[in-house]
């Protein structure tokens, strides 16, 4: 069965130190790949997603990079993170044989 | 473009039937999803349906699909206290890499 895992699920971080939230992905092959941001009370923005190794793409151009080493790992970066950066992060995979989109249990960031 | 509408509360009694409500405005949405967050967690799928159906039941849940007026409805039978969260709409269409565009989600309060 296909699982997604990420971590961690709570993180503390002071204004201008660097970022890295991981995403794995079992059970599958080749899946899209996503992170989405929710700010306290809002919906959720997609950030950036990825169709394959090493193709990713921006939705919303911020102080954050995303990268793809392995075919179902997902990594979201920062050098600096900026107090806006604070956030409730998602990451999520998608099979495209069946279009539905699945989420991992999330990372709360507070940047202070 | 693409935009996903929901009222932002609801409050229903246990017991009683929540009726939450989602318009879309991309006509060519192939998908429809209906996510459920709990506090602190991720999105669960509840469920979806294909923009062929007018509508699908599962268990307590009964999802009610107008693609003439672009309405997308999530029924709840019998609201238990465990229903509280937070239920987001999406919407998608099919073929290669698609974004999910989610609405803002409704937070559903359900009172012993």
């Amino acid at each position: 069965s296909q699982t997604i895992h990420q971590w961690p699920a709570t993180l503390v971080q002071p204004v201008g130190s660097p970022l890295s939230l991981e995403c794995t992905v079992e059970g599958t092959s080749n899946p899209n790949l996503y992170w989405y941001r929710q700010a306290a009370g809002r919906g959720l923005q997609l950030l950036f997603y990825s169709v394959g190794i090493g193709q990713i793409s921006s939705e919303v151009p911020q102080n954050l990079s995303a990268s793809r080493p392995q075919d179902r790992q997902f990594i979201l970066s920062s050098k600096k993170l900026l107090l806006s950066d604070s956030g409730f992060y998602l990451c999520a995979y998608k099979v495209t044989t069946n279009e539905k989109l699945f989420f991992g249990s999330g990372t709360q960031l507070s940047v202070l | 473009g693409e935009d996903v509408e929901q009222s932002l509360f609801l409050s229903v009694r246990e017991g009683d039937s929540s009726v939450i409500n989602c318009t879309y405005t991309d006509s060519s949405s192939t998908y429809l999803y209906w996510y459920k967050q709990e506090p602190g967690a991720g999105l669960q799928l509840l469920t979806y349906i294909f923009s062929n159906m007018d509508m699908k039941q599962d268990q307590r849940l009964t999802v009610l699909l107008n693609k003439k007026d672009k309405h997308l409805s999530l029924r709840i039978a019998d609201t238990q206290t465990g229903d509280s969260a937070i239920y987001f709409c999406a919407e998608t269409k099919s073929g290669g890499y698609q974004k999910v565009t989610f609405g803002i989600g409704t937070k559903l309060q359900v009172i012993p």
